[in-house]
């Protein structure tokens, strides 16, 4: 069975940098998913798709202080020079035949 | 520009029906796979449904299935979501999102706005 697993919160200080986790189900270290970010009262955006070999593509205007990396089942989302603007949700998501998955999302905090 | 747009949210009865719409525009509508996804009041984003670029191909989430279908009008560059039967579980913001391919499953590179959908008597 395929799914996401995400931490529920993370925190770290305006300036600092931060460093997101999803982790793929057993047997799907191979996959591919995509990160979005849902701003307070906003729809999702678009940030990035990750793949396995840690390789990625961003959206249009995604800054350059977003970036992703793979390691084994893990993918991460990792935001340096943190502002103000980067609080919010992060969810993950990936794909397979006949069905779409989220995880269940990571509230960050900006201190 | 690339946009969507969605609509047709609103208060219904349990048991009622509604149909959803998302207008497209700025890209080949016809060559992307859509989906539907929600989001209940204070929670995460749930998948819901997905329509291949051609319409032919459609899969759903199990908590819809039978009671929700997905279309779309190429011709119009619109997608659809029809909700029969719907239960108070089913109140949540509706987002349409296209897919970054044809129908093989892949990034949700675009999302609509979201419109709200309320399932109270």
């Amino acid at each position: 069975q395929l799914f996401l697993t995400q931490s529920p919160s993370a925190s770290a200080s305006l300036g600092a940098s931060v460093k997101l986790t999803c982790t793929l189900s057993r047997g799907h270290n191979n996959y591919a998913i995509a990160w979005h970010q849902q701003q307070p009262e906003k729809g999702p955006r678009y940030l990035m798709k990750l793949n396995s070999d840690g390789s990625h593509s961003k959206g249009d205007g995604i800054p350059d202080r977003f970036s992703g990396s793979s390691s084994g089942a893990e993918r991460y989302l990792t935001i340096s020079s943190l502002q103000s603007e980067d609080e919010a949700d992060y969810y993950c998501q990936t794909w397979d035949t006949g069905i779409r998955v989220f995880g269940g999302g990571t509230k960050l905090t900006v201190l | 520009e690339v946009q969507l747009l969605d609509s047709g949210g609103g208060l219904v009865q349990p048991g009622g029906s509604l149909r959803l719409s998302c207008a497209a525009s700025g890209f080949t509508f016809s060559s992307y796979a859509m989906n539907w996804v929600r989001q209940a009041p204070g929670k995460g984003l749930e998948w819901v449904s997905v329509i291949s670029g051609s319409g032919g191909t459609t899969y759903y989430a199990g908590s819809v299935k039978g009671r929700f279908t997905i279309s779309r009008d190429n011709s119009k560059n619109t997608l659809y979501l029809q909700m029969n039967s719907l239960r108070a579980e089913d109140t949540a913001v509706y987002y349409c999102a296209k897919e970054g391919s044809g129908g093989g499953g892949d990034t949700f590179d675009i999302w609509g706005q979201g419109t709200m959908v309320t399932v109270s008597s």
